[in-house]
């Protein structure tokens, strides 16, 4: 089983949708949470940063844990063709600084 | 703030000589680099952990004399595929933690594409 699983999609929405996108992960010792979404033969950049169960808001983007499940999500509203990208979750522990990334889930934003 | 730059971004090389890939901090100083391959449609997978001044750790399978891995100062690591062979190619990336920030921050590079003919 691998550590973290993430639909790879690939998903297609209509401009101005609400996405939500999703991982979830076997580990309970995971910590933190992050958010990367990532443009065709680009590095990842960072999206959304979280530690603790809950939702977490910055603008259009919404990420929100839940550690008793073991699943973590990340929602855009209002959702614009430049949105489309690959995005990738990723998990740490709290000592230690190597990432877990999921498959990553392509989306596609049909204007 | 917090650039991490890659170079080269795209190389083409022959199979069997070597390519050298430099990681560079621009606005910051790095306690820890680190190298990641991506193959299509596939996550990052961690191939090594790199700390100025000491030797790299690599994850399990990684061959260390094929994929050397250089951390000479706070701002620049190198990684240099050795011999390189065609199931080599593949996109190449790094990221970097910043002295004193937190270690859960990477600041990744845009990526090196490597081609093996």
């Amino acid at each position: 089983q691998k550590e973290v699983e993430q639909d790879p999609g690939p998903l297609s929405v209509p401009e101005g949708a609400i996405v939500s996108l999703n991982c979830t992960y076997s580990n309970s010792a995971f910590q933190y949470f992050m958010w990367y979404r990532q443009y065709s033969r680009k590095g990842p950049e960072l999206l959304m940063y979280t530690y603790s169960s809950g939702n977490k808001e910055d603008g259009r983007f919404t990420a929100q844990v839940d550690k008793s499940s073991k699943y973590i999500s990340l929602f855009i509203r209002d959702s614009q063709p430049s949105d489309s990208a690959t995005y990738l979750c990723a998990m740490s522990y709290a000592s230690g600084n190597q990432f877990y990334f999921g498959t990553g889930t392509s989306l596609t934003v049909i204007p | 703030g917090a650039v991490v730059s890659q170079h080269p971004s795209r190389v083409i090389c022959k199979s069997g000589t070597s390519v050298k890939i430099e990681c560079r901090s621009l606005d910051f100083q790095a306690t820890t680099m680190f190298w990641y391959r991506q193959f299509p449609k596939q996550s990052l997978m961690l191939m090594a952990t790199s700390n100025e001044g000491s030797k790299a750790t690599y994850e399990q399978g990684v061959e260390k004399d094929k994929f050397l891995i250089n951390h000479a100062s706070l701002t620049l690591s190198t990684l240099t595929v050795t011999s390189a062979h065609p199931e080599d190619s593949s996109f190449y990336i790094c990221s970097a933690t910043s002295v004193g920030g937190s270690y859960n921050e990477q600041f990744f590079g845009p990526g090196t594409r490597l081609t093996v003919l």
